[in-house]
């Protein structure tokens, strides 16, 4: 079974542009959830969707939104991009269940900021 | 978020020896899972735990949950080079949800030949 994907694997925008990225989870997995890291912050949970629906959301600013399309593959959107947006994004797949779920990971994106 | 308290933060050891790291919190966690992560990598699941007392092993590697269901370890035996990486703990908190996957700041093991 073919794993997580992330595209593209490495970006590099200047400040006040966006960015889209992409994750197709492991088939039959309908939630996708979204990481930043950064060495400072360690792993911090972005949002969580689940059959096209925002399920959860971590503590970041607007700039910072996501979708999921029927298939379950996911994109992310930072708009107005800053210097410190500049991290490792990360996506990672479950089947959904809130109680016992295990996370797979993809290689995530590195985006960098100049 | 709220981050588990994952020790030690690095450590530097001999190639053959045994290793041994933790993560505790003060929540109770329904799930436990340790990934490795190498550089400019995704963390690759290891193992995974879903239940208080449980021990499981995936080759050189052992893993409980711990019974308080507040902690959970990790050890490798018999380290060789490909063990060289940053090992994350993971927990699932009571109440689920991706929200309640909370990491560790992650043991970055480093090994001399």
């Amino acid at each position: 079974k073919a794993g997580v994907t992330q595209t593209p694997r490495y970006l590099i925008k200047t400040r006040g542009q966006q960015v889209t990225l992409s994750c197709s989870p492991i088939s039959g997995h309908r939630s996708v959830s979204w990481y930043q890291q950064t060495p400072g912050q360690g792993l911090q949970f972005l949002f969580e969707y689940f059959s096209e629906t925002q399920r959860n959301k971590g503590n970041f600013p607007g700039r910072f939104s996501g979708r999921q399309f029927s298939n379950s593959r996911s994109e992310m959107n930072v708009s107005t991009l800053e210097l410190g947006d500049s991290a490792l994004y990360l996506c990672a797949s479950s089947l959904g269940d809130r109680h016992t779920d295990t996370q797979y990971f993809g290689p995530g994106t590195r985006l960098t900021v100049l | 978020g709220q981050q588990l308290n994952q020790s030690p933060q690095s450590m530097f050891i001999q190639e053959g020896e045994d290793v041994s790291m933790n993560c505790t919190s003060s929540s109770i966690f329904n799930t436990w899972l340790w990934y490795k992560q190498d550089p400019g990598e995704g963390p690759v699941l290891l193992i995974a735990l879903y239940k208080a007392g449980e021990l499981t092993s995936n080759g050189r590697l052992t893993a409980q949950f711990g019974t308080t269901r507040k902690d959970s370890f990790l050890n490798i035996s018999a380290s060789i080079p490909s063990d060289v990486g940053i090992y994350f703990c993971a927990g699932i908190r009571s109440g689920g949800g991706a929200d309640g996957l909370t990491f560790g700041k992650g043991t970055h093991l480093i090994i001399q030949p």
